[in-house]
């Protein structure tokens, strides 16, 4: 079974431009999340979809954050304009379902040095 | 609100040493507790998950934890440190109906020949 891809991997960019990452997640998984993990600290949710709806947002910083699944299935995340501070690896799960019982299945991650 | 506490960033064993890392919860109603792994420029890997059944929990790798709501600790063993068990170990708490993860700082173990 093919595990959650992102893309890019890495990716430089100086401040105040845009860039966007890529999710393609486990097929047949209902659930997607995105996290943001800074160095030295544990990956904090930044937005939820159950199917191409959006369960949980609440700590996604919209002023310059947005993210999309359209049909359900892939998803992008974008980040406009881009601050020092976003400087992190993006990680990309997915669930078979929202209950907590449901494993999260994490991709490999997109680092991103915001310079 | 949860949260999760995990005491000491990086931990140093030997290979064939007790590995112990440590994690503290706050839940204001019973919680999900998990622990993750993740290798260098990977994602995370569920070790093991405690669901309000057993409160011994044995997950892959030979790691296990136990759920003590006395402690509020679901601290993470291993009987005998591997040197493929250097990683950073990540505990997170949720509770039951929601997936949303909280999850702690992280802990890396570092395991010498």
């Amino acid at each position: 079974e093919a595990g959650v891809a992102q893309s890019p991997r890495y990716k430089i960019i100086e401040k105040r431009q845009s860039v966007a990452f890529w999710c393609n997640p486990i097929s047949g998984h209902a659930t997607l999340y995105w996290y943001q993990q800074i160095l030295g600290q544990g990956p904090k949710l930044l937005i939820q979809f159950q199917n191409n709806g959006v369960v949980d947002d609440s700590q996604l910083p919209k002023d310059r954050f947005s993210a999309e699944r359209l049909k359900g299935v892939d998803s992008t995340l974008k980040i406009q304009p881009a601050k020092l501070e976003d400087s992190a690896v993006y990680l990309c799960a997915s669930s078979y379902g929202r209950a907590a019982l449901y494993e999260q299945f994490f991709g490999p991650g997109t680092r991103l040095t915001v310079l | 609100a949860q949260s999760v506490t995990q005491l000491g960033s990086h931990v140093s064993v030997s290979e064939g040493a007790l590995v112990l890392l440590r994690c503290n919860y706050s839940s204001s109603v019973p919680p999900y507790l998990f622990w993750y792994v993740q290798y260098p420029n990977q994602g995370l890997q569920l070790l093991l998950k405690y669901t309000s059944a057993a409160t011994l929990v044995k997950g892959i790798n030979g790691f296990e934890a136990e759920f003590k709501k006395s402690e509020t600790s679901f601290h993470l063993t291993k009987p005998s440190a591997h040197m493929s068990d250097a990683a950073e170990y990540f505990c997170a708490v949720t509770e039951e109906g929601y997936s949303t993860l909280t999850f702690g700082k992280g802990t890396m173990l570092l395991v010498s020949p």
